[in-house]
């Protein structure tokens, strides 16, 4: 079974402070993403990467940059971070080959509040 | 740009019923489709995919797709508690850049 590890799982920052989230996987996938999830919105994609020294914008990148400096590590980072940004973030990796194998890997995701 | 809408949003079942639940898309040259399952507080988990149009069977579950309606569709037969969930449809996109986006999600509630 394919690993995605996220760290911290839990985590409260102030307005206007910076905050790291980071990914680890352990599948050599070239893909990653990170998703944010509120209710009602399912999940929507923030960043991606298709490999190491590789971002890209998805849905909803604005407050939000990324970083993949190895093919296993997948950060994102919130410069300043606002109230609006609470929500549940989930990494997820995956190889993409337009075949059957797509399927994407979850972590078990990092719950952010942000008073 | 893709878009992806589920319905219902909540759908309470009994146990041993067939649950039906619906995506529709926007963007027809799209050619993955995909199901995943989030039991609550957990990550979300692949459940089928499918790639062409018509029915695949895995199981309890089948999935069936119509591009031309811009829609596809899980079915759950003989429905069990423990398939209570969230469940998400994914569409990939048609661009260069490979991605897939979710719906909003069904939460299905079994009651025993």
């Amino acid at each position: 079974e394919a690993a995605v590890t996220q760290s911290p799982r839990n985590k409260v920052a102030v307005t206007g402070g910076k905050v790291t989230l980071s990914c680890n996987q352990t599948n050599n996938h070239n893909n990653m993403y990170w998703y944010r999830q509120d209710t009602g919105h399912g999940l929507r994609l923030i960043h991606y990467s298709y490999g190491a020294g590789s971002t890209e914008k998805g849905d909803i990148p604005d407050g939000y940059k990324a970083s993949r400096p190895s093919q296993e590590n997948f950060s994102l980072i919130l410069e300043l971070a606002t109230p609006s940004q609470t929500s549940v973030y989930f990494c997820a990796s995956g190889d993409i080959n337009w075949g059957e194998q797509n399927t994407l890997y979850f972590g078990a995701g990092t719950r952010l509040s942000v008073l | 740009q893709q878009k992806v809408q589920q319905s219902p949003e909540s759908l309470i079942v009994p146990e041993g019923a067939m649950t039906s639940l619906n995506c529709t898309f926007s963007d027809s040259a799209s050619q993955y489709f995909a199901w995943y399952r989030q039991h609550s507080g957990k990550a979300p988990k692949a459940l089928m995919s499918i790639f062409s149009n018509g029915e695949k069977e895995e199981g309890r579950f089948t999935i069936h797709l119509n591009k031309a309606s811009l829609h596809f569709s899980l079915h759950i037969r003989d429905s069990q508690p423990s398939d209570s969930a969230l469940y998400l449809c994914a569409v990939s996109t048609s661009s260069g850049s490979w991605q897939l986006i979710f719906g909003s999600g069904t939460q299905l509630t079994v009651m025993p």
